[in-house]
Order: structure tokens, then sequence, then C-alpha cells
């Protein structure tokens, strides 16, 4: 089926460990991003790219990295993880930043981080 | 700034009471509203969105929600609510930002439970 899919669902670093998330869709959007979902904080986004080659920050880049491979790749790295970045993470993709006719983002299932 | 307020974090109910979610956003300008659904161990999924026109929107599930400008609100309604409801509900919207980019603002959440 199409949509974004993330790897790993799953992860557990040590403090200090790097790791990279990846995310790739197969919906031909432009735009991909990266949220954390925090408890009772909702979604933040971390990083966005607008489309292939674009990269900006977020509310909450401190401490990620990002990579839009191509179009249909966008990746998130963790350089040196802190316990405070043990999050779920999304990531996200629309056919443009300016997504006024679809049907909205859509998100993959997720990745379940945590730092010990 | 630009934010999204939830006010009712966990709300509880019987099966086949009415729900209404409260959704408040701090902008003056156009903006492009979302509620997302997210059931227990799944991504987010779109129940509704609204971009012009009727300022009543009916969505996915028997939801719909309503943009009151004057109120800067667009509140989640449901006449009857199934246990197959239980899961957690998000507003969103899309905020511009520099250059042309927007970015999609989460509200922190809303825990429904339904008791049947």
């Amino acid at each position: 089926n199409a949509g974004v899919t993330q790897t790993p669902k799953f992860q557990v670093l040590k403090t200090g460990q790097s790791m990279t998330l990846q995310c790739a869709q197969d919906m031909n959007h432009n735009s991909m991003y990266w949220y954390r979902q925090d408890p009772g904080m909702g979604l933040r986004l971390i990083y966005y790219s607008a489309s292939e080659g674009t990269t900006d920050k977020g509310e909450v880049p401190n401490g990620y990295n990002v990579s839009r491979l191509n179009k249909r790749e966008f990746s998130l790295r963790l350089e040196s993880a802190a316990p405070s970045q043990t999050s779920v993470y999304f990531c996200a993709s629309s056919e443009s930043v300016r997504d006024r006719g679809g049907y909205g983002y859509t998100f993959g299932s997720g990745t379940r981080l945590t730092v010990v | 700034a630009q934010s999204v307020s939830q006010h009712n974090h966990h709300v509880i109910l019987s099966e086949a009471a009415s729900l209404e979610l409260g959704c408040n956003y701090s902008y003056g300008g156009t903006v492009n509203l979302f509620w997302y659904v997210q059931y227990p161990g799944q991504h987010l999924q779109l129940l509704l969105k609204y971009f012009s026109g009727d300022p009543l929107v009916k969505g996915i599930k028997g939801f719909e929600a309503e943009f009151i400008k004057s109120k800067f609100s667009f509140n989640l309604r449901k006449p009857s609510v199934q246990w197959s409801d239980t899961a957690e509900y998000f507003c969103a919207v899309i905020f511009p930002l520099n250059f042309g980019n927007e970015k999609l603002t989460f509200g922190t959440g809303t825990r429904l439970t339904i008791i049947p």
C-alpha cells in the first residue's frame, strides 16, 4: 500500500550513541517532515524539507540533523543521543508545503526510541 | 505566537453520549485546520479538514467540526460516540512561515475514553 514507511519501529540506545531514523514515501510528495510526540505535548516539528534539496528547522531541532537524500527519502540523525530524546518519532509527507487540495499530511507508523 | 490549544486533556464518556472537543488557535490570518485521530498503538489518521467554504465540515466515522473564525475555534463533534472512538484526538493548524512556507502545528491532544 502507498504511504510513509519508517524504520526501525523500536530502538533502545545508550546515552551518547548515534543512530539514523529512516523514512521513505512512495506518493511522489514534495514535502517531508519529522515530528516527535511526547505525552502532554502533542507533536512538535523537528525539521522539515519543503522540497528535494532543502531542509529547515522546526520547533525543536537541537540535537538532530536531517538529510533529504532524494525525493522519496528523509532521514533523521541523532549524533549523540540523550535521555531527553526518548520519544516517539513520526515522519510525514505532503504534496507540497502549501497542501491545499489533498488529504493533508500522511504519517508513518512511528519509531519508539528509548535512550537509557 | 502561533499556537494551538486543546483544553480538554482527558474526556470520559459513556457510549451514545454526545461529544464536543475544543480547539482554539492564535493567529489573525488565514489558516487551514485539521483533526487527526490516533488509535492506541497506531499512527495518526486524518478525520477531517477545513480549507475554505462551508465552515461546517463533515469527516469520517460520523465526526464533524465547525470553524468559527470570530472565536478562532475549530471544535470537533459527534452526536453519539461508540466504544471504538476511544483514541487520542489532535487538532492541527497550518501556519505560515517565511518565504512562502508553512508548517503544521499540533495541539497537545485530548485523550477520549468511551465506557461501554
